[in-house]
């Protein structure tokens, strides 16, 4: 099973609003990261948090990070039409002896102009 | 620099026969990893390299290969292809994998494989 899941699975907001989604994982990590995929495309890698910091910021992007809760957020202030995309949390977890990226389902959002 | 490169982009098969995907990595990136994305399942990993051998492999049958050359181009080989292949197969590649670090990851555009 995967590692990783994002809650909502899917989000419908207007322009101008912010986005708020969740992920949780099973195991301890090293670093936790968000990425962005539009329809039918390749992953953009968006933001990465180190397990020893609590909140990260890159533009219009704010991550959190709890290690006690096994959770991280990602918000999109101000969003924009061209956010509409899936939103990915990964991290590599452990598996029979090897460390495998494991990849939530997703959190598709949809941003109404 | 280019980014990652997948080819072919697109490629219909029948059950049976054999595909084999090419990926171009990132120039100076040594770690390449293959992904299948389907939506019942989601973005499963099928395995990583680096420098020419296998580091990690995920849970996928054994009619799932690959390898990588010297250049760190990769390939991937699926036989006696499954209705089930049908999915987008994403490549991507990172500078380097050290133990549980985890690398940030380019991804190429994909190849969406459908099997009939």
């Amino acid at each position: 099973s995967q590692q990783g899941e994002e809650d909502p699975q899917a989000l419908s907001i207007q322009e101008g609003e912010n986005a708020t989604m969740n992920c949780s994982y099973k195991t301890s990590i090293n670093n936790l990261q968000w990425y962005r995929q539009n329809s039918g495309r390749g992953l953009v890698h968006l933001i990465l948090i180190r397990s020893n910091e609590r909140e990260k910021h890159s533009g219009r992007l704010r991550v959190t990070l709890d290690t006690s809760k096994k959770s991280s957020s990602l918000l999109i202030t101000a969003s924009r039409a061209a956010d509409t995309a899936s939103y990915f949390c990964a991290n590599r977890g452990a598996s029979g002896g090897s460390y495998i990226p494991t990849f939530g389902r997703g959190t598709s959002l949809i941003v109404h102009p | 620099k280019a980014g990652v490169t997948q080819t072919p982009r697109y490629l219909i098969k029948t059950r049976g026969q054999q595909v084999t995907l090419s990926c171009s990595p990132i120039s100076g990136h040594r770690s390449v990893s293959w992904y299948q994305q389907t939506p019942g399942q989601g973005l499963q990993f099928l395995f990583e390299y680096f420098s020419e051998t296998q580091r990690n492999k995920g849970n996928f049958p054994g009619r799932f290969s690959g390898r990588q050359f010297s250049n760190s181009r990769s390939e991937m080989n699926v036989s006696t292809l499954e209705l089930g292949d049908s999915a987008l197969y994403l490549c991507a590649s990172s500078p380097g994998t050290s133990g549980r670090a985890y690398n940030e990851q380019f991804f190429g555009p994909g190849t969406r494989l459908t099997v009939l």
